[in-house]
């Protein structure tokens, strides 16, 4: 199975500042046959289910605003949140589709400080 | 809008068998391009990918967990159930159905899983 390293476990972070989440695979997650990264991002508030904010590493879901991004490839991954605001209050989980079977990270928690 | 619901066992004996469904409603689970998932989320830790069923009745499940699990999918009912046999306290968990995509239009093609369940908790206590 590919493991998904997460860090840090817990963020804090002021509202309208950036916020860095960090995602590492065990193995790569790059295709060769289309140079796509199989990486997603979710986010999971208190009491709901995880809603998906980034698929192909890089590719903002409809609907997600753009303080969201994903960057990386291969291995190594990172979700940006540009400026916080105080609804990104969250755990934060990464996700490789790349292999079954498919594994998450073990979630970031992101507050205010 | 797709939405999914899990039905509510709650508690579960050790050693008898879970069983969850989930009904699809805002679109038909016959769908192509989408497979119907079961993940599930121990207390306190991440979550766990159980397995998938496609429309056409394909499935593949987590070895870590293949020897007791079944899913399976009504498509009259606009369903697909979990079963999950010799449980132990090691299964309690909330446990999520949910639908991950598949497909290509166009020139672009779309993963992840864009539909989840509430979630359901479903505790193995004697």
């Amino acid at each position: 199975d590919i493991v998904m390293t997460q860090s840090p476990d817990s963020l804090a972070v002021s509202l309208g500042e950036r916020a860095t989440i960090n995602c590492k695979s065990s193995q790569t997650v790059l295709s060769n046959s289309n140079n796509k990264s199989y990486l997603a991002w979710y986010q999971r508030k208190p009491g709901q289910p995880p809603e998906l904010l980034i698929f192909w590493a890089s590719t903002r879901e409809s609907g997600v605003p753009d303080r969201f991004s994903g960057n990386g490839s291969g291995t190594d991954f990172t979700l940006t949140i540009s400026s916080l605001q105080a609804e990104d209050v969250a755990v934060y989980y990464c996700q490789q589709y790349y292999s079954t079977p498919y594994t998450f990270g073990q979630g970031t928690k992101l507050e205010i400080k | 809008q797709v939405q999914l619901q899990e039905s509510a066992p709650g508690l579960v004996k050790p050693s008898q068998t879970l069983s969850l469904t989930c009904t699809v409603s805002g679109g038909s689970i016959r769908s192509g391009g989408y497979y119907w998932t079961w993940i599930r989320q121990h207390p306190g830790k991440g979550l766990e990918w159980i397995g998938y069923i496609y429309y056409s009745g394909s499935t593949y499940y987590n070895p870590s967990l293949k020897s007791r699990v079944t899913i399976s999918v009504d498509t009259s009912k606009n369903q697909f159930s979990l079963r999950l046999s010799s449980v132990t306290a090691a299964d309690t968990a909330v446990y999520y159905c949910a639908r991950d995509r598949g497909y290509c239009s166009g020139a672009s093609c779309y993963r992840g899983v864009d539909s989840w369940g509430q979630g359901t908790l479903v505790t193995v206590s004697s």
